[in-house]
């Protein structure tokens, strides 16, 4: 079976700031990542997501993730943070079937 | 393309009763997949539904039960409330074909029970 650790429950980070969200995963068979964004008493919105190809991915709102099988890892990275990015992050895992989530990641942007 | 909908957006219920939450997904999806999230967690995978059918469930037990509609809409029953599953209940959407390779969420119901 699939699953997700994220290795950071909390993140507190200055304004302008670089910052790296860590995931790593498990699983048994080819998977699909991805990290999602939650805005205080809201649904989960796309930031990117890996599916093949380039282990490169860049999403919304100045966001990108590097795909690394050897390490089972997808961190999550932005060069530089604004207030906005408060927010709790989830990576997920997805075999095709269904999709499993970590535990979050709370990132705080202090000014 | 109003996205993933659900409803109601917030719910309070009493130990032992029931409840049915409702979620139309987004234009042109017919798969759906419904999530608990408790307070501080990430969501957690419950059932998903295909043609009307239920295609995969993660660990939760039968007093959770679901429905999918011809027109792709979904339901997500809960019988015999307990305090614990007071949480936040998000349905998803994901498109047709061979690869769900995304999944859209609705905004959630904020289910509480005391």
């Amino acid at each position: 079976a699939q699953s997700v650790t994220q290795l950071d429950s909390q993140v507190p980070v200055f304004e302008e700031a670089p910052v790296e969200l860590r995931c790593n995963y498990s699983s048994s068979v080819s998977v699909y990542l991805f990290w999602y964004v939650q805005y205080p008493n809201q649904g989960l919105q796309l930031l990117l997501k890996y599916l093949s190809g380039s282990t490169l991915v860049k999403g919304i709102n100045g966001f990108e993730a590097e795909f690394n099988k050897s390490q089972t890892s997808f961190h999550l990275r932005k060069p530089s943070v604004h207030i906005s990015d408060t927010a709790e992050y989830f990576c997920a895992v997805s075999d095709n079937n269904d999709m499993r989530f970590g535990a979050g990641t709370r990132l705080t942007v202090k000014p | 393309d109003a996205g993933v909908t659900q409803s109601p957006t917030h719910l309070i219920k009493t130990r032992g009763q029931q409840v049915t939450l409702r979620c139309s997904p987004k234009s042109g999806h017919d798969t759906v997949s419904w999530y608990q999230q408790a307070l501080g967690q990430g969501p957690q995978f419950i059932f998903q539904y295909y043609e009307e059918e239920e295609r995969q469930r993660g660990n939760f037990p039968d007093r959770f039960s679901g429905h999918q509609f011809p027109n792709y809409s979904s339901e997500l029953n809960v019988n015999a409330l307990l305090l614990g599953d007071s949480a936040l209940y998000l349905c998803a959407s994901s498109s047709p074909g061979p690869v769900n390779t995304e999944a859209f969420f609705g905004q959630g119901t904020r289910l509480t029970v005391v």
